[in-house]
């Protein structure tokens, strides 16, 4: 069974670009949820979708947006860049019908804001 | 504001020796503590996960203790071995909810020889 996909791996980017992240979840699990993670604050929960539905939303500003398709395949996008973006971005996957904590964690796409 | 504390923020034990990783939650409505285990350029694996009606909990050399009424809970890695030299996430959900787990800010654990 494949794992989650995520792409692209690394990325370069400078302050006022946007820039859109994809997830490819494990087969049949329909909830994807994102993660940003940086060395001061660990892994900070952005959003999680289900079904193509946004259920739950971390504190984050406006600029940190997502969306699911009906392939249960998501998308998170940052419009604006600032500095303080750079961080490992990680997307997570689970069938999603309770809440037990078991995410599985695609390898993350490495954003760097210059 | 950091819902789960954990600490410390970074461990070295020799091998054989014993680690261990405290966590503190604020939120009583949590009722499902995962710990997830990272290795560099990959993403968190699930480890090993305890609910508040359980005081211990072990899976080979990992054990779980929880103190529902402190509000804390700790991994205890026994015989410690270089293979274990990770990064280590307590975390913590509701059940029933969504998808949402708070993580602690990790610890990084040098296993040396």
């Amino acid at each position: 069974k494949a794992g989650v996909t995520q792409t692209p791996r690394y990325l370069i980017k400078t302050r006022g670009q946007q820039v859109t992240l994809s997830c490819s979840p494990i087969s049949g699990h329909r909830s994807v949820s994102w993660y940003q993670q940086t060395p001061g604050q660990g892994l900070q929960f952005l959003f999680e979708y289900f079904s193509e539905t946004q259920r739950n939303k971390g504190n984050f500003p406006g600029r940190f947006s997502g969306r699911q398709f009906s392939n249960s395949r998501s998308e998170m996008n940052v419009s604006t860049l600032e500095l303080g973006d750079s961080a490992l971005y990680l997307c997570a996957s689970s069938t999603g019908q309770s809440t037990t904590g078991e995410l599985f964690f695609g390898e993350g796409s490495r954003l760097t804001v210059l | 504001q950091q819902q789960v504390k954990q600490s410390p923020q970074s461990l070295i034990v020799q091998k054989g020796g014993i680690s261990i990783i405290n966590c503190a939650y604020e939120n009583t409505a949590f009722d499902y503590f995962p710990w997830y285990q990272q290795f560099p350029g990959k993403g968190p694996a699930l480890l090993i996960a305890i609910r508040p009606d359980v005081s211990e909990k072990k899976e080979g050399r990992f054990t779980i203790s929880f103190n529902k009424s402190a509000k804390q809970f700790s991994l205890h890695i026994m015989d410690s071995q270089p293979g274990d030299s990770a990064t280590y996430f307590c975390a913590a959900c509701r059940s029933g909810g969504y998808q949402k787990v708070t993580f602690g800010i990790g610890t990084k654990l040098q296993v040396i020889p």
